[in-house]
């Protein structure tokens, strides 16, 4: 198993500012995932952070809007930047094995 | 491509009731299953699982049987409680040998009231 930090837990942020998430891993990963949950909604993938490389993003979200850093194999950021209200939701970091997948308690966004 | 399909919500039940959310998937490859639940207000957390065909996943007197004839990860329990409220997500991973991402279906509330 793996137990997954996030900080912060909870925000509420100024429209057009970044809030920097960060997650913090009690083992040697060599993937992390980075999801979204709008309220109400089901969880969607936004990118997958290699160490060592670039992040891989899913269809609909972009660099420049999701800037993701992997500086090791233990520890990840997403960084939400230029938010507006439709960026409010939950952002949880995950991490996984082939058969397994761990969550962190997740970052609870709310855009003012 | 993979996907889960859930039941919709929101499912309400009296206390002892039976419950049953149905789950069905479509999978390039050789999924492992998941149930996860969210409590209201809480993070995610993992409630049962079943890695191969034919396998029970159980916890908390919820179950869910892996049914690869009818792609099929229905979740049950015999008597829930107004503790249960919460939402339920029924998820996806292919074994590819390393970690690999979750798809997740898009969740389905239970409200059990007295």
């Amino acid at each position: 198993s793996a137990v997954i930090s996030q900080k912060p837990s909870r925000d509420i942020c100024q429209r057009g500012t970044s809030l920097t998430i960060q997650c913090q891993v009690d083992s040697q990963v060599t993937m992390m995932f980075w999801y979204r949950q709008q309220p109400g909604q089901s969880l969607t993938l936004i990118a997958t952070a290699n160490q060592g490389s670039e992040a891989t993003y899913e269809s609909g979200f972009v660099i420049d809007k999701f800037p993701i850093s992997r500086p090791n194999l233990t520890f990840s950021t997403l960084t939400v930047s230029n938010m507006s209200p439709e960026d409010s939701s939950i952002y949880l970091c995950s991490v996984g094995a082939p058969t397994q997948a761990f969550f962190g308690q997740g970052t609870r966004l709310t855009v003012v | 491509g993979n996907s889960v399909t859930q039941m919709e919500g929101p499912v309400t039940l009296s206390e002892e009731a039976f419950l049953t959310i149905n789950c069905t998937y479509t999978a390039t490859g050789y999924p492992s299953l998941f149930w996860y639940v969210q409590y209201p207000g809480e993070g995610l957390q993992l409630l049962l699982k079943a890695t191969k065909a034919d396998d029970k996943g159980s916890n908390k007197g919820f179950e869910a049987t892996y049914r690869k004839e009818t792609t099929s990860f229905h979740l049950e329990k015999g008597s829930v409680q107004v503790s249960d409220s919460a939402v339920y997500f029924c998820a996806l991973i292919i074994n590819t040998g390393t970690a690999s991402k979750l798809t997740f279906g898009t969740g389905t509330r239970l409200q059990v009231t007295l």
